[in-house]
């Protein structure tokens, strides 16, 4: 069984500070990793994703994410928000085999003071 | 290109009416999926078609709930009966067999059951 857990389903940053919204998984086999993002009233959007090459994941809109085996974690970081980075964040895990279906997080609010 | 659409974008119907909602994935995406997004909750995986195979059901909530797929093209879902709890945005997604974990998503139905 696999399953994905978000802390803070809200996290608030200031313009120009770090970002980073955490997540951890539970997989019994080596997992892809997925971050989605998604803009109000519209369809998720692919952020990047682990797929067992690079520990450390670089996507779109200067978001990256670290795979840590040890610690069961993938959390996503970019340096410094922005105002347009406000939406909802979505861990995803898939555990490999022939079924491709994600188990999603309850998703991580981000909202972007100016 | 054409990413995934579906139809209608809203719908609302009364308590015990059936629904039926549709999915364009993108064009030569072999596997399809629909996930249910009920509000400030995660993804859940309903239903997954990959090319001629069965599909995976196993997330469909009910019997009231069924979903087809005509070869590797239009799908729909179809919720008999519907409940209030049934109110929840519907994405479906699709991917392709040289990146089939990785999964593009529509903008969703939005269903609300009064």
């Amino acid at each position: 069984a696999q399953s994905v857990t978000q802390l803070g389903s809200h996290v608030s940053v200031s313009e120009g500070a770090l970002v980073l919204l955490r997540c951890n998984y539970s997989s019994s086999v080596p997992p892809y990793l997925f971050w989605y993002v998604q803009y109000p009233n519209q369809g998720l959007q692919l952020l990047l994703k682990y797929t067992s090459a690079a520990t450390l994941v670089k996507g779109i809109n200067g978001f990256e994410a670290e795979f840590k085996k040890s610690e069961t974690s993938f959390h996503l970081t970019k340096p410094s928000a922005h105002m347009s980075d406000a939406a909802e964040y979505f861990c995803a895990v898939n555990s490999g085999g022939s079924n491709y279906k994600l188990t999603f997080g309850k998703g991580t609010l981000l909202t972007v003071n100016p | 290109g054409a990413g995934v659409s579906q139809s209608p974008s809203n719908k609302v119907t009364e308590k015990g009416k059936d629904v039926e909602l549709r999915c364009d994935p993108i064009s030569g995406h072999t596997a399809l999926y629909w996930y249910r997004q009920r509000l400030g909750q995660g993804l859940e995986f309903l239903i997954y078609f990959q090319g001629n195979s069965a599909p995976d059901k196993s997330g469909l909530p009910s019997d009231r709930f069924s979903a087809e797929r005509t070869g590797e093209s239009v799908s729909t879902l179809t919720i008999q009966r519907t409940q209030q709890e049934d109110s929840a945005v519907y994405l479906c997604a699709s991917s392709s067999d040289s990146t089939r974990r990785e999964q593009y998503f529509g903008p969703g139905t939005r269903l609300t059951v009064t």
